[in-house]
């Protein structure tokens, strides 16, 4: 069963536009990571935040973290044609020693020029 | 580039075949896990392997095993293919005991007919 779950499903913007996505969970973490991935391809590592942060920037990037909720957003701003692709968090499990990730099914993002 | 690569990239086999996926990890990084991404959905957790072991695993059933080796390259083998078997099969290498950022490959594309 998956751990995180993502919303929207999908995601249409116009290139400039800022991309907002959210993800929930159900255990408490230790990190909750987001991956980025194009048309089935491997998965590429975006940004990790620790179960003790709330916010963490990178580059277009801002990522939030709120563990009362067990919630989690991805934040893409001044959005571009590249950004299309799926985001996916994953979580690591607290209650596990193997640090195994579960993801969501993902938030498919396109980006119109 | 992530460092971690996969072979082969895409693979036909028929209902009750063998398959073998090779996985070299990132330099540095002793500890690999696998992954089946079906169509649409989130990766899913098969298992994970540390010092030639297997030290955790997901809800796979037997005919889903592993390898890896002393240079922490890994293998993941499935017997007795069926169709649902078809899917993306990722591998992800990391630091053991740390709790940080999982690599992954590229993945093989695997479909059974």
């Amino acid at each position: 069963s998956q751990q995180g779950e993502e919303d929207p499903q999908a995601l249409s913007i116009q290139e400039g536009e800022n991309a907002t996505m959210n993800c929930s969970y159900k255990t408490s973490i230790n990190n909750l990571q987001w991956y980025r991935q194009n048309s089935g391809r491997g998965l590429v590592h975006l940004i990790l935040i620790r179960s003790n942060e709330r916010e963490k920037h990178s580059g277009r990037l801002r990522v939030t973290l709120d563990t009362s909720k067990k919630s989690s957003s991805l934040l893409i701003t001044a959005s571009r044609a590249a950004d299309t692709a799926s985001y996916f968090c994953a979580t690591d499990d607290r209650g596990s020693n193997d640090y195994k990730l579960s993801f969501g099914a993902g938030t498919t993002v396109t980006v119109r020029a | 580039e992530t460092g971690v690569t996969q072979s082969p990239t895409h693979l036909i086999k028929t209902r009750g075949q063998q398959v073998t996926l090779r996985c070299s990890s990132q330099s540095g990084h002793n500890t690999v896990s696998w992954y089946q991404q079906a169509l649409g959905q989130g990766p899913q957790f098969i298992f994970q392997y540390y010092r030639e072991e297997e030290n955790g695993r997901g809800n796979f059933p037997p005919r889903f095993s592993g390898l890896q080796f002393p240079n922490y390259s890994s293998e993941l083998n499935v017997n007795a293919l069926e169709l649902d078997d078809s899917a993306l099969y990722l591998c992800a290498s990391r630091r053991v005991h740390a709790t940080d950022t999982q690599y992954f490959g590229p993945g093989t594309r695997l479909t059974v007919l």
